[in-house]
């Protein structure tokens, strides 16, 4: 059980383009959902928080008008990455809690901005 | 502001000793603290959870402890194997309404055949 699932799985794109990852928790409704980030050879840095139906609280430093989160029900959250550029090349990684104290990771999306 | 070193940043053994894994941090008010491995390109598995109370726990091969008060908690693998071959990254989740979790930077590790 507490499966997330995240797609895709890779995706490269141009510079300027927007790019969508979803979250989706499969087996389980998902009250809250966390975005995070990792560069190569680093720590997974919390990117925002969403609540279903609710918007998004994000972290210090993250710019909410380019990392679009949408969780708009209890099993499906979005991330959209807007004009993207090199910079944002890296790992998003996803989490779904039916709870707050325990958080269930998704596979990783791989970004690669050309 | 809470923050999470792990030491040392890599390690390659060879197959069949045992090791420790350190994870330190600097807020001991937390509710949790969690270790994760994770494989190259990969998510997060979840290896072991200590609640604050608990001193220790233990999965398999693994065993993980927590001392809170100085803020310190290893993980210990013994008889390890290959297939062990990953990063390891400790986790705290915070004591107040938000309960996020902060990671330090992991631990990549190697067991050489």
């Amino acid at each position: 059980g507490a499966v997330v699932s995240q797609h895709p799985s890779r995706v490269i794109c141009k510079s300027g383009t927007s790019v969508k990852i979803e979250c989706r928790s499969l087996d389980f409704q998902a009250t809250t959902m966390f975005w995070y980030r990792q560069f190569p050879k680093q720590s997974l840095m919390l990117m925002a928080t969403s609540n279903e139906g609710s918007k998004a609280t994000y972290e210090q430093g993250v710019e909410k008008d380019k990392f679009l989160i949408n969780h708009a029900s209890l099993t499906l959250s979005t991330l959209t990455v807007t004009s993207a550029h090199p910079e944002d090349s890296s790992f998003y990684i996803c989490s779904a809690s039916i709870e707050v104290k325990t958080q269930y990771f998704g596979p990783g999306t791989r970004l690669l901005v050309l | 502001k809470q923050e999470v070193t792990q030491i040392p940043a890599a390690l390659s053994v060879p197959e069949g000793e045992n090791l420790v894994l350190n994870c330190s941090f600097t807020d001991s008010a937390i509710y949790n603290l969690q270790w994760f491995r994770q494989d190259p390109g990969k998510g997060l598995t979840s290896l072991l959870l200590i609640q604050s109370s608990q001193r220790e726990q233990t999965s398999g091969r693994l065993n993980a402890s927590l001392d809170k008060s100085s803020g310190r908690s290893t993980l210990y693998i013994a008889a390890s194997q290959p297939g062990d071959s990953a990063t390891y990254l400790c986790a705290v989740r915070r004591k107040d309404s938000s309960y996020k979790l902060i990671f330090g930077s992991g631990t990549r590790l190697l067991v050489r055949p």
